[in-house]
């Protein structure tokens, strides 16, 4: 089972934040948080990952609290482009299996003009 | 960046015919390989992991005689889909992993499978 809860959807206005939440509350020492988005009949594409550090990449920033039970990916200036289904997952890094993914039903973003 | 493709696209088959799907990492090495499904309006669905040179871990409740999984190579991977029926109609996407540790998988396009 996914260990993450996401809202089913969200709206962002073009040219806006887009600021998009996930609960991790059982989250383990060695586990990161994966962001994966998936635009329509594509496969998933990467965003970002952390461990307990925000971070901020070319895509997307990733906010971390403190205890690590919630995080926040943002896009910092939403363009329609931008509309896919977003997957906030835990995983383990590394390990024999690569540190498979568990997928839940993650947030439907739409970004309207 | 890294890049995985799949082959066909789109593959049409008729019921109790088998079809096999390839996965290549086009220019890295993927010591592992995943195999997810989705169907419509639905979240993927891991199937099985494939680590090359060995046999593939399957998910709880998804049949190993019915989806056969060969990882010969490190860049190559396929999904056999044998005596398909309708039920298996879905979108299926690989996913591959340069090695242990810190990275992230890299996804492929998908193949809709359709079976009629």
């Amino acid at each position: 089972d996914a260990k993450t809860t996401q809202p089913p959807s969200m709206d962002c206005a073009e040219g806006r934040a887009a600021n998009l939440p996930c609960n991790h509350s059982t989250i383990s020492g060695n586990e990161y948080v994966y962001w994966y988005r998936q635009i329509h009949s594509q496969g998933p594409q990467y965003i970002i990952h952390g461990l307990k550090n925000n971070e901020t990449n070319e895509m997307a920033s990733l906010i971390i609290t403190e205890d690590r039970k919630s995080s926040t990916l943002i896009l910092p200036h939403a363009t329609l482009r931008d509309t896919a289904v977003y997957y906030c997952i835990v995983r383990v890094a590394g390990g024999n299996q690569g540190g498979k993914l568990i997928f839940g039903q993650g947030t439907e973003l739409s970004v309207k003009p | 960046g890294a890049v995985v493709s799949q082959h066909p696209s789109r593959v049409i088959c008729k019921s109790g015919t088998s079809v096999k799907i390839e996965c290549r990492s086009l220019d890295f090495q993927a010591t592992t390989m995943f195999w997810y499904r989705q169907f419509p309006k639905q979240s993927l669905m891991l199937m099985a992991t494939s680590n090359e040179g060995s046999k593939a871990t399957y998910e709880q409740g998804v049949e190993k005689d019915k989806f056969l999984i060969n990882h010969a190579s490190l860049t190559l991977s396929t999904l056999t889909v044998t005596s398909a029926h309708p039920e298996d109609s879905s979108f299926y996407i690989c996913s591959a992993n340069m090695g242990q540790g810190d990275n992230e998988q890299y996804f492929g396009p998908g193949t809709r499978l359709t079976v009629t």
